[in-house]
């Protein structure tokens, strides 16, 4: 079974589009990320969600809105898309809070999104 | 400077060779130290977690922080061309509770029969 997926996993589309991502875990996690990889390889936080409330905003152009309708579900939606906008988009998920009861830093990454934009 | 910096690579080594990879970050408020592999066209896995400064072993991969230098290290014993893949460091803050890890950039290693 998939732990984190992605849809869709390749997206190319061409400038001043609009776009949807959409990011579903399994793991009963309450906490769920969106990264941003360049093409270097660098990997950058950009929002979570902690049972559906935004926790983390990373400075990220007004154009990108999360949204998260359920603590198994988060999507990102991308206005007027960019060419610079071009990357692997990673969804990730980890729980709080252990079975040990101490804070965890674990966190489980999805497929990956590969948007192109031209 | 980035807040966590870490050798782009590529790092060539033969099978069977003892590989060394390295962090160096600046926050000193950070606790958690996580290395990650990916794989090409792939999304990052946790591969080693450790807890403030120390050692941590699994299998054919030890993890060391020493906190005093800002510096953490990852040493994969025999490696084998499956360990082919990029290796990111990440690390985090305690936060209210909340994550928020910081990532290197990421170091490739090739891994040849």
């Amino acid at each position: 079974d998939t732990a984190v997926s992605q849809t869709p996993k390749y997206l190319v589309t061409q400038m001043g589009n609009d776009k949807s991502i959409k990011c579903e875990q399994n793991l009963g996690h309450d906490t769920m990320y969106w990264y941003k990889q360049d093409s270097k390889k660098f990997l950058k936080i950009m929002f979570s969600y902690n049972n559906k409330e935004l926790i983390i905003n990373e400075t990220v152009p007004n154009r990108f809105s999360p949204k998260s309708p359920d603590k198994a579900h988060l999507n990102l939606h991308i206005n007027s898309l960019e060419l610079g906008d071009s990357a692997v988009y990673f969804c990730a998920s980890s729980p709080t809070v252990g079975t040990s009861g101490r804070l965890v830093y674990e966190q489980y990454f999805g497929p990956g999104t590969r948007l192109t934009v031209t | 400077q980035k807040e966590v910096e870490q050798d782009p690579g590529p790092l060539s080594v033969p099978e069977g060779a003892i590989v060394s990879l390295n962090c160096t970050y600046s926050n000193s408020a950070f606790q958690y130290f996580m290395w990650y592999r990916q794989y090409s066209r792939k999304g990052p896995e946790l591969l080693m977690y450790t807890y403030s400064s120390g050692n941590k072993e699994d299998g054919r991969f030890t993890a060391q922080v020493d906190k005093s230098s800002k510096y953490i290290s990852l040493f994969i014993r025999d490696s084998q061309p499956s360990d082919s893949a990029t290796y990111l460091c990440a690390m985090s803050a305690w936060n209210t509770g909340f994550q928020k890890l910081v990532f290197g950039t990421g170091t490739r290693l090739l891994v040849s029969p």
